[in-house]
């Protein structure tokens, strides 16, 4: 399985500032992805970052709130910004990888409260 | 689009006996069912998947069995231990490998000693 390494792991942010979260894999991959996880619950999809395109959102995401930079095959970003309380989540970076290629793995999360 | 529902939403088994969960999916071109286990404090951990062209994959203590027809399918955790205590989730996904998962709501299992 792959090590996805995200940074930081949590942070308690002001309302209307932004926070940049860093997700490294330790092997090159095609597909990332961002997902949210609200206290308690699933998670859901926010987008699919490939290298060099443009992240492809799911429906309620947004480009201006939650843009994303992938700027080779082994790290990614995902900017939480104009943050409100209704941000805290848990933000989850995963990984298109494994033995087949086809399986994916995720990092251990940011945990993120907005005050 | 797809929607996946998980039952129960919670579960309390006895250390040594067998736990069930169950998810149905709607969307009848899905093709690959990964389950997740989450511990406190940490991302989801992939314990077992199956994709469409099987009916059953087992790896140990846990195994999972997909009802394409009836579009279900299961985990099944036999010789639970302690360590198993977790929220489980079961997703699916109609895109090539594990893009565009939609995951259930997940499962807390409990294990009694």
């Amino acid at each position: 399985s792959a090590v996805i390494s995200q940074k930081p792991s949590r942070d308690i942010c002001q309302r209307g500032t932004s926070l940049t979260i860093q997700c490294q894999v330790d092997s090159q991959v095609t597909m990332m992805f961002w997902y949210r996880q609200q206290p308690g619950q699933s998670l859901t999809l926010i987008a699919t970052a490939n290298q060099g395109s443009e992240a492809t959102y799911e429906s309620g995401f947004v480009i201006d709130k939650f843009p994303i930079s992938r700027p080779n095959l082994t790290f990614s970003t995902l900017t939480v910004s104009n943050m409100s309380p209704e941000d805290s989540s848990i933000y989850l970076c995963s990984a298109e990888t494994g033995s087949r290629g086809t399986e994916a793995f995720f990092g251990q999360g940011t945990r993120l409260t907005v005050v | 689009g797809e929607n996946v529902e998980q039952h129960p939403s919670t579960l309390s088994v006895q250390e040594g006996d067998s736990a069930v969960i169950k998810c149905t999916y709607s969307d009848s071109a899905s093709n690959y069912f990964p389950w997740y286990k989450q511990e406190l404090g940490k991302g989801p951990q992939l314990i077992i998947d199956i994709r469409s062209n099987v009916g059953e994959k087992k790896d140990q203590r846990i195994a999972v069995t997909l009802n394409k027809t009836a579009k279900h399918f299961s985990l099944h955790i036999t010789e639970t231990q302690p360590e198993d205590s977790a929220v489980y989730f079961c997703a699916a996904s109609n895109a090539q490998g594990a893009q565009k998962l939609v995951f259930g709501q997940g499962t807390r299992l409990t294990i009694n000693p």
